[in-house]
């Protein structure tokens, strides 16, 4: 058990309403990650942080921007949702930018 | 940039017969690093191994065994005697220190173990 967790576990939402996606961790591992998952894909990187307040994109960034104020919280932010986002959503976390990732459940997300 | 390929879709084995998953990268880097991922039906995302780009050397792990070959830049993953509880998506996924902090994820391998 990794000690990350992430809220909510399941959403619904409609097409153009703000969604936040919130990943937790007892780790105090500096590194964390947003991934989307989707079938034929594998797993693509939305964005990712490397501390307090720093954080840059990955390979699927647009429509979508996180926060990260704590250590142990990155937040994941769909400022208007829409149906190509509707996906599954895993937080990592890594002590180091080369270190394995561990993965949280994963949030079920669909957009109507 | 990088790259991995996980050619194989889906194996569909019958219980105790072996199955290798192929994984074939591709990066400019000399410095990387190689992981499997097993993602059960339950969905969770379970880490199986780490290698880097300077240890050659193959690995043993109970039932699992990994082939890292440099020369043809692959990765593969054998499951001996496989089981039910093998069955799961696999996923091939590559770090190079030239993309700082972006792994790259095949798009996994389905496999079925059927009694």
């Amino acid at each position: 058990d990794a000690g990350i967790t992430q809220s909510p576990r399941h959403k619904v939402t409609e097409t153009g309403t703000p969604v936040t996606l919130r990943c937790h961790q007892t780790e105090n591992h500096r590194y964390m990650y947003w991934y989307r998952q989707d079938p034929g894909h594998g797993l693509r990187l939305i964005h990712y942080s490397y501390g307090v307040k720093d954080t840059d994109k990955g390979e699927v960034s647009d429509g979508y921007s996180v926060s990260r104020s704590k250590t142990e919280d990155f937040l994941l932010t769909l400022e208007s949702a829409t149906s190509s986002q509707t996906s599954v959503y895993f937080c990592a976390i890594s002590e180091w930018g080369t270190d394995t990732q561990y993965f949280g459940p994963g949030t079920r997300l669909t957009v109507l | 940039a990088q790259k991995v390929t996980q050619a194989q879709t889906e194996i569909s084995v019958v219980e105790k017969e072996d199955v290798t998953l192929d994984c074939v990268y591709e990066t400019r880097d000399t410095t990387y690093y190689l992981f499997w991922y097993k993602q059960p039906p339950s969905g969770e995302l379970v880490f199986l191994i780490r290698r880097n780009s300077f240890d050659e050397q193959n690995e043993i792990s109970g039932r699992y065994s990994w082939n890292f070959q440099k020369s043809t830049s692959s990765f593969n993953f054998t499951i001996t005697a496989s089981q039910v509880v093998d069955s799961a998506v696999y996923f091939c996924a590559l770090f190079s220190t030239d993309s700082w902090g972006k792994f790259q994820f095949g798009a996994g391998t389905q496999v079925v173990v059927t009694p």
